[in-house]
């Protein structure tokens, strides 16, 4: 069974730009959460999807936005970039086959990253 | 609010000493709690997890961790630690009282094993 794929795995932009980071989540996973990992931050929260609705965010600026499509594959686009936007951005999914969070028990399984750099 | 809180940022131990890695949360309900693997350049990998039930829990690669709720802890343990070992740890929690669910994860714990 394929894992979680991202691509680009390597990008550098410039300040100012725009990027978009793709996601497969294994088959038959519904859920899809990023997350942006900088050394100092660790891993913080960036959004969770579930059947294509947006499930919950995190506190990130309105320059972060992310969709999902029917076949659950995952999109995050970051406008504007800024130099703090470098970072290694993660995409996990996970076996969430009910709507309901708290019945969804299941370990994430992450993808190896897309690292960013914004110079 | 929902934390997660690895105390150390590094932790060294011999090869064939035990190791410990610390974790503790701050949740307002019941919650799920994880620990991950990460070696460089990779994402992180599932290593355990408590949801309910007995409080120690046995994973992957002869690690376990032991709930403690009255100590809101779940550090992760290992009897002997192998040089191969060696990697970012991160302990995350699934809050259920939070009303989102989101997990939260803990700033990593750099583990370094010695030969």
């Amino acid at each position: 069974k394929a894992g979680v794929t991202q691509t680009p795995r390597y990008l550098i932009k410039t300040r100012g730009q725009q990027v978009t980071l793709s996601c497969s989540p294994i088959s038959g996973h519904r859920s899809v959460s990023w997350y942006q990992q900088t050394p100092g931050q660790g891993l913080q929260f960036l959004f969770e999807y579930f059947s294509e609705t947006q499930r919950n965010k995190g506190n990130f600026p309105g320059r972060f936005s992310g969709r999902q499509f029917s076949n659950s594959r995952s999109e995050m686009n970051v406008s504007t970039l800024e130099l703090g936007d470098s970072a290694l951005y993660l995409c996990a999914s996970s076996l969430a086959k009910l709507a309901v969070p708290v019945a969804n028990t299941g370990e994430l399984f992450f993808g190896e990253g897309s690292r960013l750099t914004v110079l | 609010a929902q934390s997660v809180a690895q105390p150390e940022d590094q932790v060294n131990v011999a090869e064939g000493n035990p190791l410990t890695v610390k974790c503790t949360y701050s949740v307002s309900g019941n919650p799920y709690l994880f620990w991950y693997v990460q070696y460089p350049n990779r994402g992180l990998q599932f290593l355990l997890k408590y949801i309910t039930g007995d409080n120690l829990v046995k994973g992957s690669y002869g690690f376990e961790a032991e709930f403690n709720k009255s100590q809101t802890s779940f550090h992760l343990k290992k009897p002997s630690a192998l040089v191969s070992d060696s990697a970012l740890y991160f302990c995350a929690v699934r809050d259920l009282g939070s009303g989102t669910y989101k997990y939260i994860f803990g700033t990593g714990t750099r583990l370094k094993v010695l030969a």
